[in-house]
């Protein structure tokens, strides 16, 4: 199964909303997780079975979507927030992410 | 504390192996799937292998055939054998727990990947 992330990269200010899409090449149900990495540091779980929030992750990160197409929006953005993101579909092997979508700062 | 430490890493000849491990701590060891997952320098995440509670294992495509991964829960430590390392296997090779969700009804809803360890580096070169 592979995922498609869009978009690759964007720039935005602190309080933009923000929105990341990821398309699996085939259904998933809701067999999917998105991630966060800061450079340098391991990727750490925000997002799982689609819209589930992980403990501990801020309110302003949401997930949606079932089947073969996701979303993950941060609704005010933080300075905290500039990193890379990742979706990972779960639903079978292998367990593939996408390509990865960089939050910039504008 | 929750935790997972990956050591072994280090520079190799194309053709060579490297064995890499994964120290667990803060939970019960054998309950979990867990799973190797690597990523070269700056690029993206790439799944490497996972060993479910049943010694279970699976892997991708281009790792089939030269990689080996495998537990021994009493000493709560994961592994992972590398055999004919080539340059495209240079990358952080991280750790990670796989962890299950499940609805009010106790039915599963979701799989991810909970906990990672701080990644060690495999650098394959003559």
């Amino acid at each position: 199964i592979q995922l498609t992330q869009s978009p690759s990269s964007l720039s935005a200010s602190v309080g933009d909303r923000v929105t990341i899409t990821c398309r699996a090449s085939q259904g998933i149900s809701s067999y999917l997780a998105w991630y966060q990495q800061k450079p340098g540091k391991a990727p750490k779980l925000l997002i799982y079975a689609a819209s589930t929030l992980q403990s501990g992750v801020p309110s302003r990160f949401s997930g949606s979507g079932s089947g073969t197409d996701f979303t993950l929006t941060i609704s005010s953005l933080q300075p905290e927030d500039f990193a890379t993101y990742y979706c990972q579909q779960l639903n079978s092997y292998p367990r593939t992410f996408g390509q990865g979508t960089k939050v910039e700062i504008k | 504390e929750v935790q997972l430490v990956e050591s072994g890493g280090g520079l190799v000849q194309p053709g060579g192996s490297l064995r890499l491990s994964c120290a667990a701590s803060g939970f019960t060891f054998s309950s979990y799937d867990m799973h190797w997952v690597r990523q070269a320098t700056g690029k993206g995440l790439e799944w490497v292998s996972a060993i479910g509670t049943a010694g279970d294992t699976y892997y991708p495509g281009s790792v089939k055939g030269r990689f080996t991964i495998s537990r021994e829960n009493a000493k709560n430590s994961l592994y992972l054998q590398m055999n004919s390392l080539r340059a495209g296997d240079t990358a952080v090779y991280y750790c990670a727990r796989g962890e299950y969700y499940y609805d009010s009804s106790g039915y599963p809803k979701g799989y991810a990947f909970d906990i990672w360890g701080q990644g060690t580096m495999v650098t394959v070169s003559s």
